[in-house]
């Protein structure tokens, strides 16, 4: 399977302020993803993030509030914007990698703890 | 709309017994449905998955019944371990949208 690292393993941010999260991978992959899990609650795909081109984000989610970006094949960045205590998250990247015998399996991060005041 | 809705949302089961856990799904696009284990503090860790074209795939002690006609898909865990004790997530996916759907999860604790 594809080994995934993010940064910051967890912060602690202030209202108002930003936060970008990185995601590097050990090996090229075709799509890339970030999903949010708020406590205690299941994942929800904020955007799929394209090589080259802009993230396609889901409904309720908006580039100016989680701008994506992928500059190549193993790396991505999230950033959180103008954040709120209702931000408060863990932010996890994933991939899908095509290098597994079984073929187009997905695969998350460690996650990225985020705890707005 | 919740696509997928999973069930019971906490089990408590004892060393040795069985653990099952239950999805449904609404939409009959989805053709790719895997399981995924996640113990605190850690990112979710692909379990099994199996595809509407079988009834039921095995991995050790882990096996997923699916059942296309009623929409619904299963996880048994044989002879459940207290290393077992996690957060399951069951999902679905559909042909080329490539994204996960995920259902709510149920935290299964296993006792010694």
């Amino acid at each position: 399977s594809a080994v995934i690292s993010q940064k910051p393993s967890r912060d602690i941010c202030q209202r108002g302020t930003s936060l970008t999260i990185q995601c590097q991978v050990d090996s090229q992959v075709t799509m890339m993803f970030w999903y949010r899990q708020q406590p205690g609650q299941s994942l929800t795909l904020i955007a799929t993030a394209n090589q080259g081109s802009e993230a396609t984000y889901e409904s309720g989610f908006v580039i100016d509030k989680f701008p994506i970006s992928r500059p190549n094949l193993t790396f991505s960045t999230l950033t959180v914007s103008n954040m709120s205590p209702e931000d408060s998250s863990i932010y996890l990247c994933s991939v899908e990698s095509l290098r597994t015998p079984k073929g187009n399996e997905q695969f998350f991060g460690p996650g990225t703890r985020l705890t707005v005041l | 709309q919740q696509q997928v809705k999973q069930s019971p949302q906490s089990l408590i089961v004892q060393k040795g017994g069985i653990s099952i856990i239950n999805c449904a799904y609404e939409n009959t696009a989805f053709d790719y449905f895997p399981w995924y284990q996640q113990f605190p503090g850690k990112g979710p860790a692909l379990l099994i998955a199996i595809r509407p074209d079988v009834s039921e795939k095995k991995e050790g002690r882990f096996t997923i019944s699916f059942n296309k006609s009623a929409k619904q898909f299963s996880l048994h865990i044989m002879d459940s371990q207290p290393g077992d004790s996690a957060t399951y997530f069951c999902a679905a996916r559909k042909g080329s949208a490539r994204q996960l759907t995920f259902g709510s999860g149920t935290q299964l604790t296993v006792l010694p």
